[in-house]
């Protein structure tokens, strides 16, 4: 895997807003996609790992999908809060080394109140 | 989850010198921790795995001698970044690795500067 592109780069919502992100990367040699959540300052935190086509995670207002056949996965914040603002990363790996992760530049979410 | 702290969270030192930054794993033994580098509007690049009691597998075009990786124990992994120079200015992050789910775990990540 070595092209990882999500879109759109960054991106401001109103609170209550509903939002959604994409993840894109090679389909072939798909191991596993990981999401994590990065706010300023603080350690990246995993929010989902996802490894079939058609998976679906959800916690409480974020829930992601994930299509390995053509290569994408989508993000989605349900009535965006403030405390959402951060950036998203995704990252998938591949069956040939599946520990190592290939992250995508992110998705810089501001909600504003 | 796995609570992972680094120190220091931020560095200045001079051209030449080195620097070391480690990273702890608090809550969970960790055989495996990665370490990155951020710079500047990119990616997360992973620099090295650190394996407990062997030796580090080092990335393509990362040098082994400049950035030393000591992980002695299961919840201590080092990186020294030798006779620093500006350019080695950057964000370092490093990670345990949690088998079962291959999830990650992230500290804090050190701000390098060199001057």
């Amino acid at each position: 895997i070595l092209n990882v592109e999500q879109s759109p780069q960054s991106l401001h919502v109103q609170e209550g807003d509903s939002t959604n992100f994409t993840c894109s990367f090679p389909s072939s040699n798909f191991y596993a996609l990981h999401w994590y959540r990065w706010e300023t300052a603080k350690s990246p935190e995993a929010l989902f790992v996802m490894t079939l086509n058609g998976d679906e995670k959800k916690k409480g207002r974020i829930s992601a999908t994930l299509n390995t056949k053509e290569g994408y996965s989508y993000l989605y914040i349900k009535g965006s809060q403030p405390e959402d603002s951060a950036t998203y990363l995704c990252a998938p790996s591949d069956a040939g080394n599946n520990r190592k992760l290939i992250w995508g530049l992110g998705t810089s979410l501001a909600v504003n109140p | 989850g796995a609570v992972v702290s680094q120190h220091p969270s931020w560095v200045i030192c001079k051209s030449g010198t080195s620097v070391k930054i480690e990273c702890r794993s608090l809550d969970f033994q960790a055989t495996t921790m990665f370490w990155y580098r951020q710079f500047p509007k990119q990616s997360l690049m992973l620099m090295a795995t650190s394996n407990e009691g062997s030796k580090a597998t080092y990335e393509q075009g990362v040098e082994k001698d400049k950035f030393l990786i000591n992980h002695a124990s299961l919840t201590l992994s080092t990186l020294t970044v030798t006779s620093a120079h500006p350019e080695d200015s950057s964000f370092y992050i490093c990670s345990v690795f949690r088998g079962i789910s291959y999830e990650q775990y992230f500290g804090p990540g050190t701000r390098l500067t060199v001057t």
